[in-house]
């Protein structure tokens, strides 16, 4: 039983177009959100969060939105760069967990930022 | 800082022989995790430590364990491998209070490719 599902394994965007990475969820105690970025033979990074009590965050060219009532979250790169090509993973934490330790993980999407 | 280092990178294990992953963090956080990723998934908890002698369960805890004598290490350890344990082997860190962890995320090593056959 997925509770985190990223729909698309691959995205392919033209350089300085926006990617857009999409998240579902359906757990409704998931109180926090993360998105981790993977490059090849290395292990995830964290890039950025959001608390359900918000419907948005940025970091400079990364911003997350979160649509609670659809269960959906969605991570958006502008301008999109050859860096950015990786693995993205979505994580989410239940507040029944009591602290972080218990996040769950999408299965991620590869994202290819062609020159 | 080398942050968490991961060994070994690569090991190939025959059904029934037994390994330990090694894990080392030197950022003094008191948060460890161990993960594996299977291919097309995401990553599942195995076990996590709050602390020196403090370990505990994760989501998939069967065929392994766990020991943390000192802040630094966390290995993991498979005592009869079985080909069910072919992974990605990640380890983690993190500082603080929960809410330290959910602003910053956790550090992960570059992981532990195993095989067993």
């Amino acid at each position: 039983d997925q509770q985190v599902k990223q729909n698309s394994p691959s995205l392919s965007v033209q350089e300085g177009r926006i990617s857009i990475l999409n998240c579902d969820y359906t757990n409704s105690m998931f109180d926090y959100f993360l998105w981790y970025k993977k490059y090849p033979a290395e292990g995830p990074t964290f890039l950025i969060s959001i608390s359900s009590i918000k419907d948005k965050n940025e970091d400079g060219r990364f911003t997350v939105f979160l649509n609670k009532s659809a269960k959906h979250l969605s991570l958006h790169i502008v301008p999109s760069q050859p860096g950015d090509s990786a693995v993205y993973f979505c994580a989410a934490r239940a507040i029944s967990s009591g602290s972080a330790r218990q996040l769950t993980f999408g299965s991620g999407t590869q994202l290819t930022v062609l020159p | 800082n080398a942050g968490v280092t991961q060994t070994p990178k690569f090991r190939i294990l025959k059904i029934g022989q037994s390994m330990t992953l090694q894990c080392t963090q030197d950022m003094n956080h008191n948060y460890m995790y161990w993960y594996r990723q299977d291919p097309g998934m995401g990553l599942k908890l195995i076990y996590y430590s709050v602390g020196a002698g403090i370990t505990d369960k994760g989501e998939v805890p069967n065929g392994y364990n766990v020991s943390r004598s000192t802040t630094e290490d966390f290995p993991l350890r498979l005592e009869l491998a079985a080909p069910s344990q072919t992974s990605v082997y990640f380890c983690a860190s993190s500082s603080g209070t929960s809410g330290t962890i959910l602003l910053r995320g956790q550090y992960f090593g570059p992981g532990t490719r195993l095989t067993v056959t």
